[in-house]
């Protein structure tokens, strides 16, 4: 299995500043042959199922305020929030769909410092 | 817009099976490929299975004795089976769309207890 790791586990920013999630793949997620990186964020808020972020490790869906911004190659990504906003406190996931069985990283707390 | 609902037993007798259906609305269900995740009470996220449009699935290793996923293009549904469940396998089960999961359904909480 692919292992995601993810750090920090928790973390504190004031409102306004910038948020950096990291994720550490234990190999590879990269498909040559149309060159992607297979890595999903994913942000939880209580009560709520995880909703899609960042998609390609990079590409973020639609609808997702362009504060949210995904990076990354080869086994490192980095989920990055450029301006912290209230309704950002959440647990963020990262997953890699390179492949079976796909897989999650422990997730990350995020909240208002 | 697509919308996923589990539905099916909140409570399960140890040794039991747990059976959960995904009804899919707002798009074809032959279309794409569609999965099951779990989420223990206060825990992180854990792939369980998916099936594809062909019909083919696959399964996490860890739980692949015992889980079997199954769909119903008649009824726009697809289905989990998990057998001889433990209080381990207490969570909220949720169904979601592709392999990067790009739509979810409000999840369900199964819990295993007699």
């Amino acid at each position: 299995d692919i292992v995601l790791t993810q750090s920090p586990d928790s973390l504190a920013v004031p409102l306004g500043e910038r948020a950096t999630i990291n994720c550490k793949s234990s190999q590879m997620v990269l498909d040559s042959s149309n060159n992607r990186e297979y890595l999903t964020w994913y942000q939880q808020k209580p009560g709520q199922p995880p909703k899609l972020l960042i998609y390609w490790a990079s590409t973020r869906e639609s609808g997702v305020p362009d504060r949210f911004s995904g990076s990354g190659s080869g086994t490192d990504f980095t989920l990055t929030i450029s301006s912290l906003q209230a309704e950002d406190v959440a647990v963020y996931y990262c997953q890699q769909y390179y492949g079976t069985p796909f897989t999650f990283g422990q997730g990350t707390k995020l909240e208002i410092k | 817009q697509v919308q996923l609902q589990e539905s099916g037993p909140r409570l399960v007798k140890p040794s039991e099976t747990l059976s959960l259906t995904c009804t899919v609305s707002g798009g074809s269900i032959s279309t794409y490929y569609w999965s099951w995740i779990r989420q223990p009470p206060g825990k992180g996220l854990e792939y369980i299975g998916s099936i594809y449009n062909n019909g083919a699935t696959s399964y996490n290793p860890s739980l692949k004795s015992r889980v079997t996923i199954s769909v119903d293009t008649s009824k726009n549904q697809f289905s989990l089976k998990l057998t001889s469940v433990t209080a381990a396998d207490t969570a909220v089960y949720y169904c979601a769309r592709r392999m990067l999961f790009d739509r979810w359904g409000q999840g369900t909480l199964v819990t295993v207890s007699s």
